[in-house]
């Protein structure tokens, strides 16, 4: 299972553009790139999930170069609630791909 | 919907008392999964079931067992507490394999005395 590298913690302000890469060297043909966001005391919730190239939806963008070995997640304008903890997870979709672990995820802080 | 629901919220236990955290989908998930979150840190796996009847152990599974009763439980027991236990437990659950994403519940704080 591929071993994800992020940056233990990331400084913004409110409005800009944040982007947090996770580096996984070791991403396998199937690996899919899932990542999480987690508030203090609650279990961590989906927030994108990508294969290849880009991604977007209401909340983020993905980014994922041609080789694969790393991602970047785009959080557009953000906001004090955007102060989380964001984990990057790569877990392969073959049969036997089901034993799923985290890295240390990135702590983001928000201020004014 | 409620998705994920893990009982109890919260839990004190001596030092060699046993209990079972219970957890429950409605989401007609295959596999489920149980980890540990320690103050600060990040989530590790102890236990999963890639789907009903199996069971797997994850990165740190000592100390604990589990059992998968059906397709929407999956419980976590402890049979003789030790204060290195003391964390929050979630359980989770997904459809088995493919891209699909995990479903986590509330959490389960858990303090050993």
């Amino acid at each position: 299972l591929a071993k994800t590298t992020q940056p233990i913690s990331m400084d913004s302000y409110e409005g800009q553009e944040v982007n947090i890469t996770c580096s996984h060297n070791n991403i396998a043909t199937n690996d899919y790139i899932t990542w999480y966001q987690q508030f203090p005391s609650q279990g961590p919730r989906f927030i994108i999930q990508g294969y290849k190239t880009k991604v977007t939806n209401e909340v983020a963008s993905l980014f994922i170069p041609a080789d694969r070995k790393s991602s970047t997640l785009s959080l557009p304008r953000v906001s004090l609630s955007d102060t989380a903890v964001y984990y990057c997870l790569v877990g392969d979709t073959t049969g036997g791909g089901n034993k799923l672990t985290f890295g240390t995820g990135t702590q983001l802080k928000v201020e004014l | 919907n409620a998705g994920v629901t893990q009982t109890p919220k919260f839990q004190v236990l001596k030092t060699g008392q046993s209990m079972t955290l219970q957890c429950a989908q409605d989401m007609n998930h295959n596999s489920m999964y149980w980890y540990r979150q320690d103050p600060g840190m990040g989530l590790r796996l102890i236990y999963y079931s890639a789907s009903e009847g199996t069971t797997d152990k994850g990165e740190v599974p000592n100390g604990y067992n589990v059992s998968r009763l059906n397709k929407r439980e999956f419980s976590l027991r402890l049979e003789s507490a030790a204060p290195s236990q003391t964390s929050v437990y979630f359980c989770a659950s997904r459809e088995q394999g493919g891209s699909s994403p995990l479903h986590f519940g509330n959490g389960t704080r858990l303090t050993v005395t």
